[in-house]
């Protein structure tokens, strides 16, 4: 069964650092989502991507993050200064255009120092 | 008031029992309902789509949405130990690529 995919699933780094966080979606999905879990908290909306663009963002995804789709399989987050509050699981999500079911990757868990 | 609530448990069953997930949202026009299943250190994992008020069934799982009470549920019969995960609750407006406006969570635990 096909699935999203994200590499890496752990990352620390330091505040003030950029990080880039990589997802394959599914191979035949048009939409690409990014979401985070605080720990303890709600799933968040970040941002959707549809036709190279966005098509829709939440508050907290502010400046400092930015989303691309560099070739025919990859979607990244990349944030370009960490903040200590960035510390989280992101998880990575595609769907089709018909059913518009979200599937989502397994995450990566951020943590910054 | 948040605009989707639901009670974090965590809720511990015997295996067999019938379980009952809930949740309740304010925004009036949230019309797709969806129920995630999250095992540890997973991503969420859709189980049940539903579109309205009504009642929708898929093996030993219901999905019931009654908009004019602003609650959905999520029934679990015949439960095992399988079954042991957080549940999320999420929902949207339009459907579609819209984003997914989520509950906090219930962890439920089925002991064998």
């Amino acid at each position: 069964e096909p699935e999203v995919t994200q590499t890496p699933s752990h990352q620390v780094t330091q505040m003030g650092q950029e990080v880039i966080l990589r997802c394959v979606p599914i191979s035949n999905h048009l939409y690409f989502y990014w979401y985070r879990q605080i720990l303890g908290q709600k799933v968040e909306f970040l941002v959707s991507f549809y036709n190279n663009e966005i098509s829709e963002k939440s508050e907290i995804f502010d400046d400092q993050f930015s989303v691309e789709r560099p070739d025919g399989s990859n979607f990244t987050l990349k944030i370009r200064s960490t903040k200590l509050e960035d510390s989280a699981m992101y998880f990575c999500a595609s769907s089709d255009v018909a059913s518009g079911d979200k599937y989502f990757g397994p995450g990566t868990r951020l943590l910054v120092l | 008031q948040k605009e989707v609530e639901q009670d974090p448990g965590p809720l511990s069953v015997p295996e067999g029992a019938i379980v009952s997930l809930n949740c309740t949202y304010s925004n009036s026009a949230f019309q797709y309902f969806m129920w995630y299943r999250q095992y540890s250190r997973k991503g969420p994992e859709l189980l049940m789509y539903t579109y309205s008020s009504g009642n929708k069934e898929d093996g030993r799982f219901t999905a019931q949405v009654d908009k004019s009470s602003k609650y959905i549920s999520l029934f679990i019969r015949d439960s095992q130990p399988s079954d042991s995960a957080t549940y999320l609750c999420a929902m949207s407006a339009r459907g579609g690529s819209e984003k997914l406006v989520f509950g906090k969570g219930t962890k439920l635990t089925v002991n064998p």
